[in-house]
């Protein structure tokens, strides 16, 4: 069974410009999360979604947005990129996104903004 | 305010030695704490999940404890390997009602570099 994918791996873009990453859970898998990770921040929890629903959301400003396609792929935008958004981002599945359920990680996206 | 406090930060060994990595939170309520382990250039891989009632949790030679009266965790690690080189990071989710949700918090990770 494939694991989870991101693409693209590597991005670069400029300050004000918008982004779109993508990511296929595994097959079965409904939950979809969004993490950055930045060397001086850690991971930190972006948004959760299930069955094309934004479930839970962190503490990251509008910029950041993401939807659910209904084969359980999602997306993930960021708009008006600033220099601070530099980070890897990962997205994780998992069946329901429920208690004690372990969740898995793709390679992730590396966003470089210049 | 929720935290996740890890140490040490780094932390080198040499092959074949054991080590301890810890984990502390201010997390409440407490729901379940996630090992990862993240090797370079790579997403995290789950280790272990411990709930409220699991004092002490193995997966080969990863042995991860915990004390939720203390609000403590360690990962132990036997007879180290090179491959052990990664981020070992913390997590815990703090809301039994939403596991996936903005009550996870991470730590910062302990970079573990083994060596022969």
């Amino acid at each position: 069974k494939a694991g989870v994918t991101q693409t693209p791996r590597y991005l670069i873009k400029t300050r004000g410009q918008q982004v779109t990453l993508s990511c296929s859970p595994i097959s079965g898998h409904r939950s979809v999360s969004w993490y950055q990770q930045t060397p001086g921040q850690g991971l930190q929890f972006l948004f959760e979604y299930f069955s094309e629903t934004q479930r839970n959301k962190g503490n990251f400003p509008g910029r950041f947005s993401g939807r659910q396609f209904s084969n359980s792929r999602s997306e993930m935008n960021v708009s008006t990129l600033e220099l601070g958004d530099s980070a890897l981002y990962l997205c994780a599945s998992s069946w329901t996104g429920g208690f004690g359920e372990t969740q898995y990680f793709g390679p992730g996206t590396r966003l470089l903004v210049l | 305010k929720n935290q996740v406090e890890q140490s040490p930060q780094s932390l080198i060994i040499l092959e074949g030695k054991n080590c301890t990595l810890q984990c502390n939170y201010t997390v409440s309520p407490f729901s379940n704490l996630r090992w990862y382990k993240q090797d370079t250039g790579r997403g995290p891989v789950s280790l272990t999940i411990m709930t409220f009632s699991e004092n002490t949790k193995s997966n080969g030679r990863y042995t991860a404890t915990l004390d939720a009266d203390t609000k403590q965790s360690s990962l132990h690690i036997t007879a180290s390997q090179l491959s052990d080189s990664a981020s070992y990071i913390c997590v815990v989710s703090g809301d039994s009602a939403n596991q996936a949700g903005t009550a996870l918090i991470f730590g910062k990770g302990t970079t573990l570099s083994v060596s022969s």
